[in-house]
């Protein structure tokens, strides 16, 4: 069965740096997502994208943040200057045609841990 | 911010009995619902979904039920497995065009004991 892929599993960063997050989403989807988890909390929306620009974003996805996709199969989270709360899992996510109800397939998450 | 609420944060059930998990909601306009299921070191994992026109929606051993007027929504599993014990989560968009952001509920864990 098709899945969403991310990489790396794990990384660790020095607050203030650059950080990529990468995820191969499932190949025949439209729109794709970033969620994350704080430890001991809600899973949490932070982006959506579609026809290759943000459709949604929450409050916490601030100037720091930012999405791309490269290429026809990778989808990218950047954080440009990492903090402490920053520390949490990261979830890519997509789903499929548009104007119908598709649930989204969740990858198995990045944790991203700064030091 | 409790848009989506589940009040239970674990459950354990007997391995063949019935596993009953509830989620609560707020907000009117979400019409779309979805349960996820989540073992450790794991993303979420699509289980079911129901729209608002409906009120029910079955898939093997997992049946949603939807309760539109007391914005409630269960979820059970019959029979229960062993390998049914993971972390539940209940989600929710609004919207009508499908593919909106979901919000998620805090989760339940469910232990099948065996």
């Amino acid at each position: 069965e098709p899945e969403v892929t991310q990489t790396p599993s794990h990384q660790v960063t020095q607050m203030g740096q650059e950080v990529i997050l990468r995820c191969v989403p499932i190949s025949n989807h439209l729109y794709f997502y970033w969620y994350r988890q704080i430890l001991g909390q809600k899973v949490e929306f932070l982006v959506s994208f579609y026809n290759n620009e943000i459709s949604e974003k929450s409050e916490i996805f601030d100037d720091q943040f930012s999405v791309e996709r490269p290429d026809g199969s990778n989808f990218t989270l950047k954080i440009r200057s990492t903090k402490l709360e920053d520390s949490a899992m990261y979830f890519c996510a997509s789903s499929g045609r548009a104007y119908s109800n598709q649930p989204q397939h969740f990858g198995d998450g990045t944790r991203l841990s700064i030091l | 911010d409790q848009q989506v609420k589940q009040n239970s944060p674990s459950l354990s059930v007997q391995e063949g009995r019935i596993s009953i998990l509830n989620c609560d909601y707020t907000n009117s306009m979400f019409d779309y619902f979805l349960w996820y299921k989540k073992y450790p070191a794991e993303g979420p994992t699509f289980l079911i979904s129901i729209s608002s026109i409906k009120d029910k929606n079955e898939d093997g051993r997992f049946t949603v039920f939807l309760n539109k007027s007391a914005k409630h929504l269960s979820l059970h599993i019959v029979p229960s497995q062993p390998g049914d014990s993971a972390v539940y989560f209940c989600a929710a968009s609004a919207g009508g065009f499908g593919n909106e952001k979901l919000t998620f509920g805090t989760g339940t864990r469910l232990t099948i004991i065996p």
